[in-house]
Parts: C-alpha cells; sequence; structure tokens
C-alpha cells in the first residue's frame, strides 16, 4: 500500500491562478479530508468527504472546491489563487467517518502563491 | 465549543532522558477522543497514541505514554528514552465521540509543541 499520496510537494503560484492538489489513497478508505497548517494557526478542516458523491464543507472551505468521483481520490481546487492561501496543505484518510480518530495523512503539498 | 491548549511552543531533552509534554483541553461533553500526533521535519502526521475518555488506565505505545487527567481535563504525553527520531511537532488534538455531533464530529488541534532532542 502506498498509503495517501499528494501532488505536487511544492507548487508557486500567482495571484488569480487556478490549480489542482491531487489526493489518492490505496486503502479504500470511506473517509477523505484536507486540512491547511498556517504557523500559529495549527491544522484548519477545509473539506471534508464521506464517500464517494458526497463532500461537505469544514472550518475554511472559502476560496477551495472538492469533488470525489472515486473512493480513492479527492481533488482540492483552488478556483483564483490568493495570497491568503499560502500554507502546507494536507490530505488524510481513514476507514469511515466515526473512525475519524485514525486518520492517515499524506506528505503534504507547500504551496506559495505571490 | 472545544479548544485544546498547548502550553509549551518549545521543548528540549537530552538523549535517552524523558520529556513530558502538556495538553489542556476544555469540553462540557463525557465521551470523546483525544490523541497526540507527530509531525517530524517531512511534515507527514503520524498518530502516536490516543485514549478514549471513557477509560480510566492510561494508554501506553512503547516509549510513549500519557497521563489522562479527565477532572483536570489534562492530558500530557511522557516520552521515556528520548531518541533523535523523536524531535518533531507533537499536537495533541480532540474529537468527540457522541453520535449527535453530525458534522460537528471533526479533530480540534492544539498549536503544537516544537521538540528538540540534544545529542
Amino acid at each position: 500500500n502506498a498509503g495517501v499520496t499528494q501532488t505536487p510537494k511544492f507548487q508557486v503560484l500567482k495571484t488569480g491562478q487556478s490549480m489542482t492538489l491531487q489526493c489518492a489513497q490505496d486503502m479504500n478508505h470511506e473517509y477523505m479530508s484536507w486540512y491547511r497548517q498556517d504557523p500559529g494557526m495549527g491544522l484548519r478542516l477545509i473539506h471534508y468527504s464521506v464517500g464517494a458523491g458526497i463532500t461537505d464543507q469544514g472550518e475554511v472551505p472559502n476560496g477551495y472546491n472538492v469533488s470525489r468521483s472515486t473512493t480513492e481520490d479527492f481533488p482540492l481546487r483552488l478556483l483564483s489563487a490568493a495570497p491568503s492561501q499560502t500554507s502546507v496543505y494536507f490530505c488524510a484518510s481513514s476507514p469511515t467517518f466515526y473512525r475519524e480518530h485514525e486518520q492517515y495523512f499524506g506528505p503534504g503539498t507547500r504551496l506559495t502563491v505571490t | 465549543a472545544q479548544t485544546v491548549t498547548q502550553s509549551q511552543p518549545e521543548m528540549s531533552v537530552q538523549e535517552a532522558e524523558t520529556v513530558t509534554l502538556s495538553c489542556t483541553y476544555d469540553t462540557s461533553e463525557s465521551d470523546y477522543y483525544l490523541f497526540w500526533y507527530k509531525q517530524p521535519p517531512s511534515r507527514q502526521m503520524i498518530l502516536v497514541i490516543r485514549q478514549e475518555a471513557y477509560k480510566q488506565q492510561n494508554a501506553t505505545e512503547n516509549r510513549f505514554s500519557v497521563n489522562f487527567q479527565k477532572a483536570a481535563k489534562s492530558f500530557s504525553l511522557k516520552i521515556s528514552d528520548s531518541q533523535l527520531g523523536d524531535a518533531a511537532m507533537y499536537f495533541c488534538a480532540y474529537r468527540t465521540d457522541s453520535f449527535n455531533a453530525g458534522n460537528n464530529r471533526k479533530l480540534i488541534w492544539g498549536l503544537g509543541t516544537s521538540l528538540a532532542v540534544n545529542p
């Protein structure tokens, strides 16, 4: 098992550009989530999904879209990048929504928006 | 609303010695989980240990153990025989176990403690 994979590892965007952060897991997990990690603010939940075709907003969803067409993949789209979205992004998965505490995290994507 | 507080932004320990990281939380619930996650320089978050609130016995995983004081709402992590590979950010996290919580079942995170291990 590769676990949770994320691509790219690093990305630099200009303000206004759009891009998609990829996340995939090969553990047949139902629950997947996206966090951003900023200095002094800990981890904040952006969006999550309890299964294919089902997504919902977390604490800080504005400026981000997600979709879950398959169990394996949960991409995060930045529609029009802003400097405030400079952060480290983590994708995580767990077997089910009610086992969120067993989350496996991906290695992260460091995004800089200039 | 639940909160998690880690009052030590940075800690250091000599290799082979013991260190304790502090975490306090605030909740009005009786059923919940508490976690310690490790984030090494590679940035990947790794679950170190978890504690179910209904269990009185403190969780232990090899060199890692917790001191769970439910009444005091305290959840400290003790690392024994510290190794260089233990150097990392450590995050304390809380999650309700209430079936009625719905979308509020998300993890609530502390801001982290950076642990340095000195050779």
